[in-house]
């Protein structure tokens, strides 16, 4: 496609469940982030990947949270044991080297 | 560090006038880059406008300018003649380099018809 593509758009966990959230990039984009967007909030800094390396993890909330982009495309957000704080949007965004970044419509995570 | 102070949390504007987004700015970095989104209620980020610290210009997209005051670490951004479909969130950022994108908490615009 040509934009950036995330699924489920909207993703129902019960507490203490594992979730796995999905980012398909735009193609050549080498740089991929992860944000978490609280409700009323500015989005927040997750994680950073330039190809497969993932630069920076400083973002994360916990040891829950972890994010992968094996073959510098596709990424996914795992999230284990699901929590009530938990739920927002996140966010995924793209970009080539110094430009702006493109951004998915993001995936809504309510956990009850 | 980074930090974007955005210290308007809710705008209306009449169709058809001009509005001005505030956003200030902290940083000690010489290089650096400012940007606007937009999020309408689908959730999606757009991407509006860009400013490097570096420009002399204030940059300016269509009905988007940006009001780039170096000295007073702020990048208002400006949106002339409103219309109904600019009622969204937007989001002042900035990074340096090749970094992640620092956001300030948005301001929610209402275009009045």
């Amino acid at each position: 496609g040509a934009g950036v593509s995330q699924s489920p758009r909207y993703k129902v966990a019960k507490r203490g469940q594992d979730v796995a959230l999905r980012c398909d990039p735009i193609s050549g984009h080498v740089s991929l982030f992860w944000y978490q967007q609280a409700l009323g909030q500015g989005p927040e800094f997750l994680t950073y990947f330039q190809n497969e390396a993932q630069l920076d993890k400083s973002g994360l909330p916990s040891d829950r949270f972890f994010a992968e982009r094996p073959e510098g495309s596709v990424s996914t957000l795992k999230i284990q044991r699901t929590q009530q704080e938990d739920s927002a949007v996140y966010l995924c965004a793209s970009r080539r080297l110094n430009t702006e970044a493109f951004f998915g419509q993001g995936t809504r995570l309510t956990v009850v | 560090a980074q930090k974007i102070t955005q210290t308007q949390p809710g705008m209306f504007v009449q169709e058809k006038e001009a509005v001005t987004l505030d956003c200030t700015y902290d940083t000690s970095d010489q290089s650096y880059g400012l940007f606007w989104y937009k999020q309408p209620s689908s959730g999606e980020m757009i991407f509006l406008i860009y400013q490097g610290s570096y420009d002399e210009q204030n940059a300016t997209e269509g009905r988007y300018s940006l009001n780039f005051q170096k000295a007073r670490k702020s990048a208002n951004l400006v949106i002339s003649a409103s219309q109904l479909g600019d009622s969204a969130m937007y989001f002042c950022a900035m990074r340096r380099g090749n970094t992640p994108l620092v956001f300030g908490k948005g301001t929610r615009l209402s275009v009045i018809a």
